[in-house]
C-alpha cells in the first residue's frame, strides 16, 4: 500500500497571501495524483487531477505541481472561501489512498 | 447535472449488516466506474471500494475486504455497498463518487453508526 503523507497538518495563512501544501508518496505514483478540498459538512470537491490539471470550474489561483513522490498544491492569493481541509489521493494502483489532510486556517 | 444520492445509513449493532445505496442521475451511469469512500467522525477520508463500469472488476481496502461487497444495478442507476460483520470502527459517513481514477462528482454522504 502506498502511504500518502501531507504537510503541514495545519497551515495558518492570511487572506490574500500564498499557501503551499505538500504531499509525499511512499513510492512513485507518477502523475496519478489528485487534490480535493473539503469544507465542514460538505462532500470533497475535486480541485486538481493528473497532479497539475485543474478540474472544471476551479479558479486559476489553484495550481498543482510535482511527479513521482513529491507534490505541491499552491493557492496563489487566498480568498475567504479557500479556508478548508485539503487532501491528496493517488490513483496509481490499488488500494487508492488519501493523505491525512492539511487544514488551512485563517491567520 | 450529475446527482449522487446516498441512502441506507443508520444505527446498527456490531456484527450486524447494512446495505447502502447510491442513486445516480444526470450522466450515463453504466459508462462509469464508481467508488465508495468513507470518513469517520472528525477524521480524514478513507477509500473503501471501487466497481468498474461493467461490474467485472471490484477492488477493496484491506480494512473491509471479506466483509463488504460493492455492486451495481445499471437498470436502476444505483450503486450498492453491502456491509456485513460491522465493527465500531466502520462508523463513518459513506460517500459514493464517480470515476475510475479521480472522482469529479460526489454524493453528500450517509452516516453509518455501529454501536451497541
Amino acid at each position: 500500500e502506498i502511504v500518502m503523507t501531507q504537510s503541514p497538518a495545519t497551515l495558518s495563512v492570511s487572506p490574500g497571501d500564498r499557501a503551499t501544501l505538500s504531499c509525499r508518496a511512499s513510492q512513485s505514483v507518477s502523475s496519478n495524483l489528485g487534490w480535493y478540498q473539503q469544507k465542514p459538512g460538505q462532500a470533497p470537491r475535486l480541485l486538481i487531477y493528473g497532479a497539475s490539471t485543474r478540474a472544471t470550474g476551479i479558479p486559476a489561483r489553484f495550481s498543482g505541481s510535482g511527479s513521482g513522490t513529491e507534490f505541491t498544491l499552491t493557492i496563489s492569493s487566498l480568498q475567504s472561501e479557500d479556508f478548508a481541509v485539503y487532501y491528496c489521493q493517488h490513483y496509481h494502483n490499488w488500494p487508492r489512498t488519501f493523505g491525512q489532510g492539511t487544514k488551512l486556517e485563517i491567520k | 447535472q450529475v446527482q449522487l444520492v446516498e441512502s441506507g445509513g443508520g444505527v446498527v449493532q456490531p456484527g450486524r449488516s447494512l446495505r447502502l445505496s447510491c442513486a445516480a442521475s444526470g450522466f450515463s451511469f453504466s459508462g462509469y466506474s464508481m467508488h465508495w469512500v468513507r470518513q469517520a467522525p472528525g477524521k480524514g477520508l478513507e477509500w473503501v471500494a471501487l466497481i468498474s463500469y461493467d461490474g467485472n472488476k471490484k477492488y477493496y481496502a484491506d480494512s473491509v475486504k471479506g466483509r463488504f461487497t460493492i455492486s451495481r444495478d445499471d437498470s436502476q442507476h444505483t450503486l450498492y455497498l453491502q456491509m456485513n460483520s460491522l465493527r465500531t470502527e466502520d462508523t463513518a459517513v459513506y460517500y459514493c463518487a464517480k470515476g475510475y481514477s479521480y472522482s469529479d462528482d460526489w454524493g453528500q454522504g450517509t452516516l453509518v453508526t455501529v454501536s451497541s
